[in-house]
């Protein structure tokens, strides 16, 4: 079946850590987004893509990185210089807003 | 910039009740209009998608409208039921710019009682 997958659906992160979520698509689909979604804030949007190798950022890149080498992969880096990185992330996928987009699982990163 | 706000941030009915959930934007240069469902902890649930040219789309017990010279949307739940408990968001599908494609409301969190 097609669909988003991300991973891992917890993660862990140490002051000072850098890590990586995973978002992998078999959609065939060209654009690609990253969310973060705080209780009561609803969803920002971090960074997305809409084509290999070529990225933007969003409203709240900073802290952020990502890549996009592949259609099918866009992995998101929180990096130590995001202070405040606790929260619910979400990948999306679409081919042209036309169609609407669909979303991963989400993965829950915690600080501790 | 595109502001979408969705009222009200929570609701409760009892089971059977027939309810409206309500979206509206702040600019009406949008191609689209996206209802997701999100059960805690869980990613988002497409459940309907209206083209900025369609007045409504339907399925099964769910049915949501599009004015968009107005910027609202309802999405319309016949005879609720329990399991429709979740939290309900609206995106308007938009021309990009640094906001992206998509931009969100921040739900509306349907209870419904047995």
């Amino acid at each position: 079946d097609g669909g988003i997958t991300q991973s891992p659906k917890y993660l862990f992160r140490k002051e000072g850590q850098n890590v990586t979520l995973s978002c992998e698509q078999n959609l065939n689909h060209d654009a690609m987004y990253w969310y973060r979604q705080d209780p009561g804030q609803g969803l920002r949007l971090i960074y997305y893509s809409q084509i290999v190798n070529d990225f933007q950022k969003g409203d709240i890149a900073e802290g952020y990185s990502v890549s996009r080498e592949k259609k099918e992969s866009f992995p998101l880096t929180v990096t130590s210089a995001q202070k405040n990185p606790t929260a619910f992330y979400l990948c999306a996928s679409g081919q042209g807003a036309y169609y609407g987009y669909t979303f991963g699982s989400g993965t829950r990163l915690t600080v501790v | 910039k595109q502001e979408v706000t969705q009222i009200p941030a929570a609701l409760s009915v009892p089971e059977g009740e027939n309810l409206v959930l309500n979206c509206s934007f702040t600019d009406s240069a949008i191609y689209n209009l996206q209802w997701f469902r999100q059960d805690p902890g869980k990613g988002l649930t497409s459940l309907l998608l209206i083209q900025s040219s369609q007045r409504e789309q339907t399925s099964g017990r769910l049915n949501a409208s599009l004015d968009k010279s107005s910027g609202r949307s309802t999405l319309y739940i016949a005879a609720s039921q329990p399991g429709d408990s979740a939290t309900y968001l609206c995106a308007v599908g938009t021309y990009g710019g640094s906001q992206g494609n998509l931009i969100f409301g921040k739900g509306t969190k349907l209870s419904v009682k047995p």
